[in-house]
């Protein structure tokens, strides 16, 4: 199996706090996870490459200290929303690619999201 | 500009037809495609992919075609379950031997009646 576990499913906060989600694979190693950012009726856009004990790679567009990225072990990385606003209301999902997979397939298993709504 | 195309944002198939879900790209650096499934409030589940070797992939219900002079592939599924009724996401990749980005698709709603 490829079990990707995302934490918490949603999550309400104030405007002006910051909220962590984790993102672990339970069944196996990921050196690289990826974190997802999905509007309503639109497509899942990527915010960062997260790399498992080095520097996230950020996409264009995407403010590295606002969206910190944490990626400790093989099993866990972790997106701390910083200073949240109402616009950063947003669904947010994790995916992990499986290390060492022949043919340099790039299967990534998603987590089930996170609902975040900042008040 | 968006690199992954599914310009039907909705279909609607009979129990037991077989449902097409069509997916354009632009980018011919792309050689490797992906389809997911996923259902409101979770995270895509992992269909079906193809390298664009083949032209051909098929894993029970689930087929997936690409046509590479025509930067086209499609999904079909056959027989349609109500099950299936879901957004169905293609996406697509560059294989280099490290993580690849996946680039995705706006999905198509895909709605299978009785």
């Amino acid at each position: 199996g490829a079990v990707v576990s995302q934490h918490p499913s949603r999550v309400i906060c104030k405007s002006g706090t910051s909220v962590k989600i984790e993102c672990r694979s339970l069944d196996f190693q990921a050196t690289t996870m990826f974190w997802y950012r999905q509007f309503p009726k639109q497509s899942l856009m990527l915010m960062a490459t997260s790399n498992e004990g080095s520097k996230a790679t950020y996409e264009q567009g995407v403010e590295k200290d606002k969206f910190l990225i944490n990626h400790a072990s093989l099993t866990l990385s972790t997106l701390t929303v910083t200073s949240a606003h109402p616009e950063d209301s947003s669904f947010y999902i994790c995916s992990a690619r499986k290390t060492g997979l022949a043919g340099g397939l790039n299967i990534q298993y998603f987590g089930a999201g996170t609902r975040l709504s900042v008040l | 500009d968006q690199q992954v195309k599914q310009n039907s944002p909705s279909l609607s198939v009979q129990e037991g037809r077989i449902s097409i879900l069509n997916c354009d790209y632009t980018n011919s650096m792309f050689d490797y495609f992906l389809w997911y499934k996923k259902y409101p409030a979770e995270g895509p589940t992992f269909l079906i992919s193809i390298s664009s070797i083949k032209d051909k992939n098929e894993d029970g219900r689930f087929t997936v075609f690409l046509n590479k002079s025509a930067k086209h592939l499609s999904l079909h599924i056959v027989p349609s379950q109500p099950g299936d009724s879901a957004v169905y996401f293609c996406a697509a990749s560059v294989i280099s031997g490290t993580a690849s980005k996946l680039t995705f698709g706006t999905g198509t709603r895909l709605q299978v009646t009785l």
